[in-house]
């Protein structure tokens, strides 16, 4: 089945830890995209990505960082720069091409919670 | 800047009865997306407009596309309980790549 798996479903992180989002996918997709969502809110772009070793800032990209060394692979990683990352984290990905309408199809996302 | 606004942000109503909801947005853009949000879960991909006067309809879900109003509508034939959930519009900006902005999202539930 082709998708986005996105690991753990629940991650908990100390203060001053840096921790590591997993996002995978078998959809052979160009772009691949971070968003934060906060709850009762939409969602917020931290970085994306359109092509492998490539990476652009999204809208709240302080504290967080990227890398992207395979097209299906897209981790992100949570530094102790973010004060506030109590959040749902979900992954996306787009083929890139026209003609889809360039939908981006979401994973199941990360819930992180700090302790 | 771009700025999507929807609403409403919450919606109650009944099994049965019609309702819209609406997303605008501040500046050009030449797509628009509607995803539905379940508790807890992910986002799911309803509906892509790419032009003006574009209509697509899903089952109860109908939605519409006004790029000169710069407006999109979500528009529910008789409700039913299974369609409880987040709506949220997405419109694609003009300035690089594929970016998207989120409106707020409409909490949407139907009483049986």
């Amino acid at each position: 089945d082709g998708g986005i798996t996105q690991s753990p479903k629940y991650l908990f992180r100390k203060e001053g830890q840096n921790v590591t989002l997993s996002c995978e996918q078998n959809l052979n997709h160009d772009a691949m995209y971070w968003y934060r969502q906060d709850p009762g809110q939409g969602l917020r772009l931290i970085y994306y990505s359109q092509i492998v070793n490539d990476f652009q800032k999204g809208d709240i990209a302080e504290g967080y960082s990227v890398s992207r060394e395979k097209k299906e692979s897209f981790p992100l990683t949570v530094t102790s720069a973010q004060k506030n990352p109590t959040a749902f984290y979900l992954c996306a990905s787009s083929s890139g091409t026209s003609g889809s309408g360039e939908t981006q199809y979401f994973g199941p996302g990360t819930r992180l919670l700090v302790l | 800047e771009l700025k999507v606004e929807q609403n409403p942000l919450f919606l109650s109503m009944q099994e049965g009865k019609n309702y819209t909801i609406y997303c605008n947005y501040s500046t050009t853009s030449d797509r628009l997306y509607w995803y539905r949000q379940d508790p807890g879960k992910s986002l799911e991909s309803l509906f892509v407009l790419l032009s003006n006067g574009a209509v697509k309809q899903e089952g109860r879900l109908m939605a519409s596309l006004d790029t000169k109003a710069r407006l999109s509508t979500l528009h529910i034939t008789a409700a039913v309980h299974d369609l409880s959930a987040t709506y949220f519009c997405a419109v694609r900006t003009l300035e690089y790549g594929n970016k998207l902005v989120f409106g707020a999202g409409t909490i949407l539930r139907v009483k049986s």
